[in-house]
């Protein structure tokens, strides 16, 4: 079975600092896709990131990057230069080809302080 | 905004009570998710559709149905409802869902409010 595990309810972060968001996961599929979703006060979902298994090169897409150890299957997204308008709930995600879905991780809310 | 539409964006009932809610796709997405979002249990995978046909099935009761018609759009429904079925429901829409590195576009949900 596929399993997402996000350990960090909530961060605390300093305007202009960097944060890493962590996320592991769980699956017996060779071939799987992560991203990392950003759901603002306001509700939407919004795609930030992807990381393909076969991918050797970890993600990076303008101040987010993902950081991607495949033997350890963790895929943490770091933001760099934190604004105020980052803070939001942070959803890492997988999609895998053995179940044809894609499932969430529980989520961290982020803050970030003046 | 992503493309995907749905309604209504609030709801309110009564328990016993049932309820459609109605997504309507990006324009070209033959894929169409249902999550359910609570404060409990994150965001939960109930129902896939492609191209009309369900696909991949999570953790939907039994009193929640769905489907998805031959324009792509697609109608969730909730009956038999309880408190406990009070969240945001979201739909999301792909291209065609076969693929690793295919993202999905949410909507902007409902929330359901069972009183």
């Amino acid at each position: 079975a596929q399993k997402i595990t996000q350990t960090q309810p909530g961060m605390f972060v300093q305007e202009k600092e960097a944060v890493t968001l962590d996320c592991t996961y769980d699956t017996s599929d060779q071939s799987y896709g992560l991203f990392w979703y950003k759901q603002p006060s306001s509700g939407e979902m919004i795609f930030l990131i992807y990381q393909g298994s076969y991918d050797e090169q970890n993600a990076t897409e303008g101040r987010y990057s993902l950081n991607f150890q495949k033997a350890r299957k963790s895929a943490n997204l770091v933001i760099s230069a934190s604004q105020l308008g980052d803070s939001a709930m942070y959803f890492c995600a997988m999609w895998g080809t053995g179940g044809f879905k894609t499932i969430f991780g529980a989520g961290t809310r982020l803050f970030v302080k003046a | 905004d992503s493309g995907v539409t749905q309604t209504p964006k609030h709801l309110i009932t009564a328990t016993g009570q049932r309820v459609t809610l109605r997504c309507s796709p990006r324009s070209g997405d033959l894929s169409v998710y249902w999550y359910q979002q609570s404060l409990d249990q994150g965001l939960q995978f109930l129902i896939q559709y492609y191209n009309g046909e369900e696909r991949a099935k999570g953790n939907i009761l039994e009193r929640f149905s769905a489907q998805q018609f031959p324009d792509l759009h697609s109608e969730l429904n909730l009956s038999s409802l309880e408190l406990g079925d009070s969240a945001l429901y979201f739909c999301a829409s792909s291209v065609d869902g076969w693929a690793t590195n295919e993202k999905l576009f949410f909507g902007s949900g409902t929330q359901l409010s069972v009183l």
